[in-house]
């Protein structure tokens, strides 16, 4: 049962432009999202967080956005720049996970900005 | 930033041999730390919580005696393959989370990419 889902894969986009990564969640009792961002044979490095109560988190280039009645959470990167090129994912935790602090991770997303 | 240092960062090894694994918070106290692993193109899989001082949790389907865990110091957290075989090979990733009130992000080491032969 995948709790925390990243439906797309992979995305591409250009220099400059605005990046989206969506992600999806089911379990209600989640309350505290985060996004890490992971390049090859390293761990993941921790980007931007939200709690449930808020619905938006901004910090320089990324921003958060979080939909609670739709289960919804984005991160937009603007502009995008070619070293954000990695893998990137969504977590979730709270009183969902068992405790406070473990956190559900999803799939993950593929970036890659091109030239 | 937080840092978090995982040693060594790759182990080959002959099936049977047992490999210890460090995680060590540089210049934070984690009073908890967790231990994932990572499957080629899946997501990280939680294996167990590390509670400083205490028996650590292992989530459904990890076996404790296989994967020994122990979080001697705030410090310090080691992930004990025991008598790994094949089956055993992936990247094994830990985490450490500062203490204090409210959310507090997790902090990844660089991982461990184990490889039984």
């Amino acid at each position: 049962d995948q709790q925390v889902k990243q439906n797309s894969p992979s995305l591409s986009v250009q220099e400059g432009r605005i990046s989206i990564l969506n992600c999806d969640y089911t379990n209600s009792m989640f309350d505290y999202f985060l996004w890490y961002k992971k390049y090859p044979a390293e761990g993941p490095t921790f980007l931007i967080s939200i709690s449930s109560i808020k619905d938006k988190n901004e910090d320089g280039r990324f921003t958060v956005f979080l939909n609670k009645s739709a289960k919804h959470l984005s991160l937009h990167i603007v502009p995008s720049q070619p070293g954000d090129s990695a893998v990137y994912f969504c977590a979730a935790g709270g009183r969902g996970g068992g405790t406070a602090s473990k956190l559900t991770f999803g799939t993950g997303t593929r970036l890659q900005v091109t030239l | 930033g937080a840092v978090v240092s995982q040693h060594p960062s790759r182990v080959i090894c002959k099936s049977g041999t047992s490999v210890k694994i460090e995680c060590r918070s540089l210049d934070f106290q984690a009073t908890t730390m967790f231990w994932y692993r990572q499957f080629p193109k899946q997501s990280l899989m939680l294996m167990a919580t590390s509670n400083e001082g205490s028996k650590a949790t292992y989530e459904q389907g990890v076996e404790k005696d296989k994967f020994l865990i122990n979080h001697a110091s705030l410090t310090l957290s080691t992930l004990t393959v025991t008598s790994a075989h094949p089956e055993d090979s992936s990247f094994y990733i830990c985490s450490a989370r500062e203490g204090g009130p409210g959310n507090q992000p997790q902090h990844f080491g660089d991982g461990t990419r184990l490889s039984i032969l």
